[in-house]
């Protein structure tokens, strides 16, 4: 079955700290994979995403990185936080091979104090 | 930016239709219509898509009127807790992208 990890479900960091996180999935291989920050009562931002290992495409140019290190596992990274990158971050899924439908995870909540 | 236009907010009486629309007049020929519905603090649900034809599923239906340029969200018998942000987003066959707009909040009223 398909299933999406996230970890940790909840992170407060001080700002200039660094950060990251994890997404984890489980189903086909080669999945397609991506980042999106929802800030306090505002919509989904896409960050980023990922169509194999090592390929990662940026869509918001900010302080915050992604890699691909295995075909179904994606990272979040900050070297340095901000206040305004708390949000709630959530990882999706498009299992290649079974129809172009996004699946999401269920998201780390991130303060930044 | 997202190529879909939705109100900010809707209520319906539990145990009535909620019918929620969507804006996408710039839509291509290839691009199909997703619903997404996020409840809060959890991550967004699909519930269902479409090309150009009408769609059902156990969860809801999916209107498109014949020119592709809106379509409509149809939840049967609204319950409590169907109360959530309905998002509708546009994506082309063969893109990586699924841009979402801020959706319509969704109140299901006892």
């Amino acid at each position: 079955s398909q299933t999406i990890h996230q970890w940790p479900a909840t992170l407060v960091q001080p700002v200039g700290s660094p950060l990251s996180l994890e997404c984890t999935v489980e189903g086909t291989s080669n999945p397609n994979l991506y980042w999106y920050r929802q800030a306090a009562g505002r919509g989904l931002q896409l960050l980023f995403y990922s169509v194999g290992i090592g390929q990662i495409s940026s869509e918001v140019p900010q302080n915050l990185s992604a890699s691909r290190p295995q075909d179904r596992q994606f990272i979040l990274s900050s070297k340095k936080l901000l206040l305004s990158d708390s949000g709630f971050y959530l990882c999706a899924c498009v299992w290649t091979g079974i129809g172009d439908t996004q699946y999401f995870g269920p998201g780390t909540r991130l303060t930044v104090l | 930016d997202a190529k879909t236009t939705q109100p900010t907010s809707m209520d319906c009486a539990e145990g009535r239709a909620a019918n929620l629309p969507c804006n996408h007049s710039t839509i291509s020929g290839n691009e199909y219509v997703y619903w997404y519905r996020q409840i809060h603090s959890q991550g967004p649900q699909y519930i269902i898509h479409g090309l150009k034809n009408n769609e059902t599923n156990e969860m809801a239906s999916l209107i498109i009127t014949e020119d592709r340029k809106s379509s409509t969200l149809i939840l049967p018998h609204a319950t409590l807790r169907d109360t959530a942000v309905y998002y509708c987003i546009v994506r082309a066959t063969g893109t990586y992208k699924y841009i979402f707009g801020t959706g319509t909040r969704l109140k299901v009223l006892a």
